[in-house]
């Protein structure tokens, strides 16, 4: 069935620090966004990248969809980086976006 | 922009009454999206509509749930009667066309006692 699967499911980091979240699919994606759910349960649109490479400030992320799997990398974390991580996928054929479990990131200072 | 924009956020009711979610998307995109956000469940997609029209209802968990889209600017959410196990998270999100980026609203917290 169509699947997202992220890791690691928590993760706990000293400010300054830096930080790999994965995300794996298991077909062609017509869509993969990343969003930030902060302690307030805002959902923040984080990147629009369905393949390829993008940057943005201390967040980049790659999408590698010939593999099925997208990387998000955080550095020089900050407290105000805690929250949860998502990965959406829509995969090819107009199924909806499907959301992963998350990575719980806890920035400590 | 002022994004898309949701009422109430909070909303407590007592279980058998109705309950209305109001979504304002963003100006110019012409697919909306509510989703819910549970902690058993996670985010799952309750419906879309493309230029006003539902498109894929499936998520829509009983037929105490309906949602409607009278005009590009306005969209609603409406559980008759509300159960405990309707207390969630409600999202609401539009997007430019169907396979675009989503933009999500700051959701509506529904608790039902």
């Amino acid at each position: 069935g169509i699947q997202v699967e992220q890791s690691p499911p928590d993760l706990i980091l000293q400010e300054g620090a830096n930080s790999t979240l994965r995300c794996n699919f298991s077909d062609s994606v017509n869509n993969l966004q990343w969003f930030h759910q902060n302690p307030w349960g805002q959902l923040i649109n984080l990147f629009y990248i369905p393949s390829g490479t993008k940057q943005n400030g201390r967040l980049s992320a790659t999408t590698v969809a010939t593999e099925r799997y997208s990387l998000l990398y955080i550095s020089s974390s900050q407290t105000t980086d805690s929250g949860v991580y998502f990965c959406a996928v829509e995969y090819s054929g107009n199924t909806p976006l499907v959301f992963g479990k998350g990575t719980r990131l806890s920035v400590i200072a | 922009d002022a994004g898309v924009i949701q009422s109430p956020r909070h909303e407590v009711t007592e279980m058998g009454q109705e309950v209305t979610l109001r979504c304002k998307p963003i100006s110019g995109h012409n697919s909306l999206f509510w989703y819910r956000q549970t902690m058993m469940r996670g985010l799952e997609l309750l419906i879309y509509f493309n230029n006003n029209v539902p498109i894929d209802d499936s998520g829509m968990p009983e037929d105490r749930f309906s949602a409607k889209m009278p005009n590009a600017s306005f969209s609603t959410l409406k559980i008759q009667p509300s159960e405990p196990r309707d207390s969630a998270v409600y999202f609401c999100a539009s997007g430019r066309d169907r396979n675009y980026e989503q933009y999500f609203g700051p959701g509506t917290r529904l608790t039902v006692t």
